[in-house]
C-alpha cells in the first residue's frame, strides 16, 4: 500500500534556528496537510495545500511558518525562526481529492526538538 | 466552541473482550466523522469513517462505530479484541471545513494476553 513519508524522524535544533520538514506525499494524491502534536495534547491541524496555493491555515500557523511544493514530489514545512514552544512531532497528510469526507494518509510524523 | 471528546484516556483490558470508546462532537450541521489507529512506531491509520447513509459502519480489523446524531456522538466498538488491537485511538472530525480534521485527546488501548 502506497505511503506517505517524512524525513527526518528526528530534528533536534537550536532555538531561532530555521528548520524544514519534508513529505513525500502518496503519488496520486493532490491534496496536502500538515497537523502537530505537542506532547501530552490534541494532535492540531496546521495547513492544507492544494495546486500551489494555502486552502486553509489554522491560528497556529503564523508568519514563522510557510509550506511549498518544491518540486512533483515533495512538500514541505518551514518554521524559520524556531521558538521551544514548537517541540512537537509534525505529521504529514495527503489526500487523493478535496472535501470533508476524504480520508487523508498520514505520514509516520518528525519528532522536532528545539533545545 | 467546537471539540472533539474522547472519554477515556487509557483502557486497559483483557483478550477477548469486548471494547467500545466514546467520543463526542459538538458541531452543528453536517459533520464527517473518522477513527484512526496508531499502533505502537507507526502512522495513523484509517479504521473507518461515516459521512452519510447507514449510521453504523464497519472498518478494517473487525471495528465498527455507530454515528447517533442526536447525542453528537461516535463511539468505537470490538466485539472481542486481541492483544494486537494495543494502540492509540483517535476518533476525528471534520465539520465541512474544507480538510481540516478536529481530532480528539486519543484513548490508549492495551490488551493483556
Amino acid at each position: 500500500e502506497p505511503e506517505v513519508t517524512q524525513t527526518p524522524s528526528h530534528q533536534v535544533t537550536q532555538m531561532g534556528q530555521e528548520v524544514i520538514l519534508r513529505c513525500v506525499p502518496i503519488s496520486n494524491h493532490l491534496y496536502f496537510y500538515w497537523y502537530r502534536q505537542i506532547l501530552g495534547q490534541k494532535v492540531e491541524f496546521l495547513v492544507s495545500f492544494y495546486n500551489n496555493e494555502i486552502s486553509e491555515k489554522s491560528e497556529i500557523f503564523d508568519d514563522q511558518f510557510s509550506v511549498e511544493r518544491p518540486d512533483g514530489s515533495n512538500f514541505t514545512l518551514k518554521i524559520r525562526s524556531t521558538k521551544l514552544e514548537d517541540s512537537a512531532m509534525y505529521f504529514c497528510a495527503s489526500s487523493q481529492s478535496g472535501g470533508s469526507n476524504q480520508p487523508q494518509h498520514f505520514g509516520d510524523g518528525t519528532r522536532l526538538s528545539i533545545l | 466552541a467546537q471539540s472533539v471528546s474522547q472519554h477515556n484516556h487509557h483502557v486497559i483490558l483483557s483478550e477477548a473482550a469486548s471494547l467500545e470508546l466514546g467520543c463526542n462532537y459538538s458541531y452543528g450541521g453536517t459533520v464527517n466523522l473518522f477513527w484512526y489507529v496508531q499502533y505502537p512506531g507507526q502512522h495513523l491509520q484509517l479504521l473507518l469513517k461515516y459521512f452519510s447513509g447507514d449510521p453504523l459502519v464497519k472498518g478494517i480489523k473487525g471495528f465498527e462505530a455507530e454515528f447517533i446524531k442526536s447525542k453528537f456522538s461516535f463511539n468505537l466498538r470490538k466485539p472481542s479484541v486481541q492483544w494486537s488491537d494495543t494502540a492509540e485511538y483517535f476518533c476525528a472530525v471534520n465539520a465541512g471545513s474544507w480538510g481540516k480534521l478536529q481530532f480528539g485527546a486519543g484513548t490508549q488501548v492495551v490488551v493483556t494476553p
